[in-house]
């Protein structure tokens, strides 16, 4: 049972390259999440997906954009990748069925230089 | 002003010392309190939903309770294997299919052998 599964694990990047973070879950899941996570900050919501067919920000979205492909899959985007961006990436996914409970991808490692 | 506050930001114990972690938080409608594991280089997984003041969940050597204002995940007699980042997030009622989490930055578990 593979969960939710992101690609690339790791990359590195130069400043104003652009790159997609890839999503898939495969439970089924209504909802779908992107999360970065910084050292001292916590985890903070970029964007989400409530539905297929449906995206919306979150707390930190600047920079960023997203694609609800299909009910599986829910991709990220960074057009013009900055320091700032760099961070760990987490795809998260979650329906009512599981009483709401959002579950993790393993993360994306991503490096800005 | 932080929805969710852990604390203490770190806690170090001997195997078998026994403590508590904190997660107080502001919203104006709980839908639920979750708490996460977390390892080095890997996804949070999931532990426990709570859903009303009262209401307690217990696995292994963890249990989770719930206030109107916090919640404790107590450890009773911790391992070594317990060691983690253990993370606290809250899930707002506002309606719809937007079940989104909001973090704390979490607790530095170190259980010494």
């Amino acid at each position: 049972n593979a969960g939710v599964t992101q690609t690339p694990k790791f990359q590195v990047l130069k400043t104003g390259q652009s790159m997609t973070l890839q999503c898939a879950q495969d439970m089924n899941h209504n909802s779908m999440y992107w999360y970065r996570q910084d050292p001292g900050m916590g985890l903070r919501l970029i964007y989400y997906s409530a539905s297929e067919g449906t995206t919306d920000k979150g707390e930190v979205p600047n920079g960023y954009n997203v694609s609800r492909l299909n009910k599986r899959e829910f991709s990220l985007r960074l057009e013009s990748a900055a320091p700032s961006q760099t961070s760990v990436y987490f795809c998260a996914s979650s329906t009512p069925g599981t009483g709401n409970t959002i579950y993790f991808g393993e993360g994306s490692w991503l490096t800005v230089v | 002003e932080d929805q969710v506050t852990q604390s203490p930001e770190a806690l170090r114990l001997q195997e078998g010392e026994s403590s508590s972690l904190n997660c107080s938080y502001t919203v104006s409608g709980l839908r639920g309190l979750f708490w996460y594991r977390q390892d080095p280089g890997k996804g949070p997984e999931f532990l426990f939903t709570l859903y009303s003041a009262g209401e307690e969940k217990e696995k292994e050597r963890l249990k989770a309770t719930l206030t109107k204002k916090e919640s404790f995940l107590h450890i009773t007699a911790p391992k070594p294997e317990d060691s983690a980042t253990y993370l606290c997030a809250v899930q707002e009622n506002s309606g719809g299919s937007n079940y989104k989490l909001t973090f704390g930055k979490g607790t530095l578990l170190t259980v010494n052998p």
